[in-house]
């Protein structure tokens, strides 16, 4: 078990490109997570899956947004047409199974920098 | 609509001396609580978690804190500060079991001097 990793950890892009970014959780983790965080705020709730089913998008994922889980196990998030408020860090978390409010285990991010 | 606030952006404290981070938070159902810390170009990790059970929770690396339904809070405390214990903490709060979204505070940046 070697905890949830992201890829790449920072993405320094032009306002217009697209992004993907690539989050592998925990082995046997069912449930995935990804979430926002912008500079001097807290983590912001983007989306989650549970195995390859996508259950809820944030109104903060706007139509440029999309991710995909297409095995159940790693992840996807790509931003199409790049804006420079989508300038933060995208954390990825992993937990097991539903209920009893299961720990979430994070990710170190991927911090974007559009130009 | 749930939501936590983070009293105090920027917390400094000495060596040996207590730490008080404080939390509130705003449910209409009761609550789930989380206290994660942020270490530089580190994930979020665990430090403690509510879950109706003891009001006082204790969690990793000697923190610990209190639930209380009338004030709304859900404070963190450690006796005594080290130096390692600087880092971001945040507050987070989860309402349905099911989904298990959290929704966190704005963060506190613990500061310990020599």
């Amino acid at each position: 078990d070697t905890g949830v990793s992201q890829d790449p950890r920072h993405k320094i892009t032009k306002r217009g490109q697209n992004v993907t970014f690539r989050c592998d959780p925990i082995s046997e983790h069912n449930r995935l997570y990804w979430y926002r965080q912008t500079l001097g705020q807290g983590p912001e709730f983007l989306t989650y899956f549970q195995n390859e089913a996508q259950l809820e998008k944030s109104r903060l994922l706007s139509d440029r947004f999309s991710a995909e889980r297409p095995k159940g196990s790693f992840s996807t998030l790509e931003i199409q047409r790049t804006e420079q408020g989508d300038s933060a860090m995208y954390l990825c978390a992993s937990t097991t199974g539903v209920g009893s409010y299961n720990e979430q285990f994070f990710g170190p991010g991927t911090r974007l920098t559009v130009l | 609509a749930q939501s936590v606030t983070q009293l105090g952006s920027h917390v400094s404290v000495s060596e040996g001396a207590l730490v008080l981070l404080r939390c509130n938070y705003s449910s209409s159902v009761p609550p789930y609580l989380f206290w994660y810390v942020q270490y530089p170009n580190q994930g979020l990790q665990l430090l403690l978690k509510y879950t109706s059970a003891a009001t006082l929770v204790k969690g990793i690396n000697g923190f610990e804190a209190e639930f209380k339904k009338s004030e709304t809070s859900f404070h963190l405390t450690k006796p005594s500060a080290h130096m390692s214990d600087a880092a971001e903490y945040f507050c987070a709060v989860s309402v349905n079991e099911y989904e298990n979204k959290l929704v966190f505070g704005a963060g506190t940046i613990l500061r310990v001097k020599s």
